[in-house]
């Protein structure tokens, strides 16, 4: 069964800092991996999607990579602002049990300190 | 474009009744996915609805069901609450018709209180 582990559970840095989110996976047979943002008390919003045969994905200040066969990922965050301050999950998106589905991990809460 | 819309917000129930949420996707998306999120189990995926059929399903009980319209709009049900099922409940609409789920655009969610 597909486990998704995100360390740490929460990180606080001070503004302007570069910053890494770690995510890691058991089973390396995976479609794609996500990285989203959750604001308290908010929905989801995806940040990057990496499919399986991708290393690493770039938006702006982001940067995600995957290691498929090591069951990594990591989120990049370059110069971080108060406003990145949000709860990080990553998801994986597999075949499991006969359906297909994302798969969480619980998540890095993540405060940046002006 | 507007986004993926779920109503209500905030639902108050007691244990043994049931609920239904509704949810309406991006115009032109024709995948709607449910999850219900909770501090202890985090976010767990219920089941996937695409052209009015259930496609994927997750390791819920019977009590929980879903359905998907013409339209695309979705509801989901629970029947027989029971306290555990209080937990956000969100859902994510997909462009995507042939078998992999793209990139899922999430909705504000549901908050359900089941006392």
């Amino acid at each position: 069964k597909q486990e998704v582990t995100q360390i740490p559970a929460a990180l606080s840095v001070p503004e302007g800092e570069n910053l890494v989110l770690n995510c890691s996976f058991t089973d390396s047979a995976i479609y794609n991996l996500q990285w989203f943002r959750q604001d308290p008390g908010k929905g989801l919003t995806s940040l990057l999607l990496i499919q399986s045969s991708q290393r690493e994905q770039t938006s702006g200040r982001l940067n995600a990579s995957l290691d498929k066969s090591s069951g990594r990922s990591t989120l990049y965050i370059a110069a971080s602002q108060p406003g990145d301050s949000a709860t990080y999950l990553c998801a994986v998106n597999l075949r499991q049990g006969g359906s297909e589905k994302l798969v969480f991990g619980k998540g890095t809460k993540l405060t940046v300190n002006p | 474009k507007a986004g993926v819309t779920q109503t209500p917000r905030y639902l108050i129930k007691t244990r043994g009744q049931q609920v239904t949420l509704s949810c309406s996707p991006i115009s032109g998306h024709r995948s709607v996915s449910w999850y219900q999120q909770t501090p202890g189990q985090g976010l767990q995926f219920l089941f996937e609805y695409f052209s009015e059929t259930q496609r994927n399903k997750g390791n819920f009980p019977g009590r929980f069901s879903g359905r998907q319209f013409s339209n695309s709009r979705s509801e989901m049900n629970v029947s027989t609450l029971e306290l555990g099922d209080s937990a956000l409940y969100l859902c994510a609409s997909s462009l995507e018709g042939g078998g992999r789920l793209k990139t899922q655009y999430f909705g504000p969610g549901t908050r359900l209180l089941v006392l």
